[in-house]
């Protein structure tokens, strides 16, 4: 089983759904992100958390919500979805501490919104 | 504000020939590190490499190595003797100490491999 779990893996949904995806992992790690992918902007974080008190804003957080339900799960909402928030969407986890933590990636969630 | 730039959006390399994937960041922090990270096809996410702001070594991990320029504030990545599955997205990435964590990426670079 991999270590950071994404669910779902594909999904289409309409605009104006609200949507989950979730994320949850085993590695015991303290801090977990959110990032999405699109062609030629590389990875821009969402949101991020240092524990389960601890959420903070990414660069691009509008249009989206998280929950921290518990150190190992880490789940993001898109409360009234919109096509250009169509992407790929990854969870990362790592250890708290300095600069040279690596970070470990979920398999991602190709999500998109028609 | 932290940044990093990979100008290349696409790169060609001849199999068994070596190729560098360029990076340059923007950070006035004193302590970060640099990542690269490989997105093959299939998305996943594969950690590449690391080095730390304080590393006087380039870093080298099997037929990747990062050519580390702290005055340029470059921090390329050679891979030597491409293979044909190297043929895929890298991303250049960095974390800042003082930043709480946050791991910032570039917009990537896309290699492909020719036999």
């Amino acid at each position: 089983d991999a270590d950071v779990t994404q669910t779902p893996r594909n999904r289409i949904t309409k605009t104006g759904k609200r949507i989950m995806l979730e994320c949850s992992q085993t590695k015991g790690h303290d801090r977990m992100y959110w990032y999405r992918q699109d062609p030629g902007l590389g990875l821009r974080l969402i949101y991020y958390s240092f524990d389960v008190k601890d959420i903070n804003k990414g660069e691009i957080s509008d249009g989206y919500s998280v929950s921290r339900q518990a150190q190992a799960k880490f789940s993001l909402s898109l409360e009234s979805a919109i096509p250009n928030q169509t992407a790929l969407y990854f969870c990362a986890t790592s250890l708290s501490g300095g600069e040279n933590t690596e970070a470990f990636f979920g398999q991602g969630t190709r999500l998109t919104v028609v | 504000a932290q940044k990093i730039t990979q100008t290349q959006p696409g790169m060609f390399v001849q199999e068994k020939e070596a190729v560098t994937l360029d990076c340059t960041y923007d950070t006035s922090d004193q302590s970060y590190g640099l990542f690269w990270y490989k997105q093959p096809s299939s998305g996943e996410m594969i950690f590449l490499i690391y080095q730390g702001s304080y590393d006087e070594q380039n870093a080298t991990e099997g037929r990747y190595s990062l050519n580390f320029q702290k005055a340029r504030k470059s921090a390329n990545l050679v891979i030597s003797a491409s293979q044909l599955g190297d043929s895929a997205m890298y991303f250049c990435a960095m974390r800042v100490r003082n930043q709480g964590g946050k791991l910032i990426f570039g917009q990537g670079t896309e290699l492909s491999v020719k036999p």
